[in-house]
């Protein structure tokens, strides 16, 4: 198993521009996460999804569009980047019979120029 | 609301001591996890440990233990027999349970351990 991937693992963007985070699974897990960290800060939820078809905001929504057509992908949408997105973005996923335990992406560290 | 507090930025401590970094919480519920993640400069996030509020004994994986105190809301993590790969940022975390945990985690600000060879 390769566990949670996330694509691309840099990027730098312009003010304005677009571009969608990937992150995929092949666990079979049915909750996903996507989590921003700022430096020297902790992570904070930005999305979640329950399973294919369903997602929820998290803490910190503003900015970001999110779908899961698919138990395996979450794709994370950023529209009109703005400096306050540069981050690095984790996703994560977790079996709800396992809540306990999440497994993490490498990350994408996304900066706004 | 949830909210996570790590009171020590960065700790520095010499290889083969013991160390504990501090966690306090602040919550409403009363079923939830805690948890105890390291990121090291790989920034790849690792599950060190973690605890079930119900239960009353303190949970232990090898070297890594932790000293839960629910009335005092305090999370505490001790590493005995510090080791250089021990060197990373640590975060405390905390799930609750009334949304089966699709609700995520609410991570404290992270203590940066330094292990001194």
């Amino acid at each position: 198993n390769a566990g949670v991937t996330q694509t691309p693992k840099f990027r730098i963007l312009k003010i304005g521009q677009s571009m969608t985070l990937q992150c995929t699974q092949d666990m079979n897990h049915n909750y996903m996460y996507w989590y921003r960290q700022d430096p020297g800060m902790g992570l904070k939820l930005i999305y979640y999804s329950v399973g294919a078809g369903i997602t929820d905001k998290g803490e910190v929504p503003n900015g970001y569009n999110v779908s899961r057509s698919t138990t395996e992908d979450f794709p994370l949408r950023l529209e009109l980047a703005a400096p306050s997105q540069t981050s690095v973005y984790f996703c994560a996923s977790t079996l709800q019979s396992s809540y306990n335990e999440q497994f993490f992406g490498p990350g994408t560290r996304l900066t706004v120029l | 609301a949830q909210t996570v507090t790590q009171s020590q930025p960065e700790m520095s401590v010499q290889e083969a001591e013991t160390v504990t970094l501090s966690c306090t919480y602040d919550t409403s519920e009363s079923n939830y996890y805690l948890f105890w993640y390291k990121q090291p400069p790989s920034r790849q996030m690792i599950l060190v440990i973690r605890q079930e509020a119900y239960k009353q004994q303190n949970a232990t994986e090898n070297r890594f233990s932790v000293n839960f105190q629910k009335a005092a809301k305090s999370f505490s993590l001790k590493i005995s027999d510090s080791q250089l790969g021990d060197t990373a940022m640590y975060f405390c975390a905390f799930m609750k349970l009334s949304g089966g945990g699709a609700d995520g985690l609410t991570f404290g600000k992270g203590t940066h351990l330094i292990i001194q060879p």
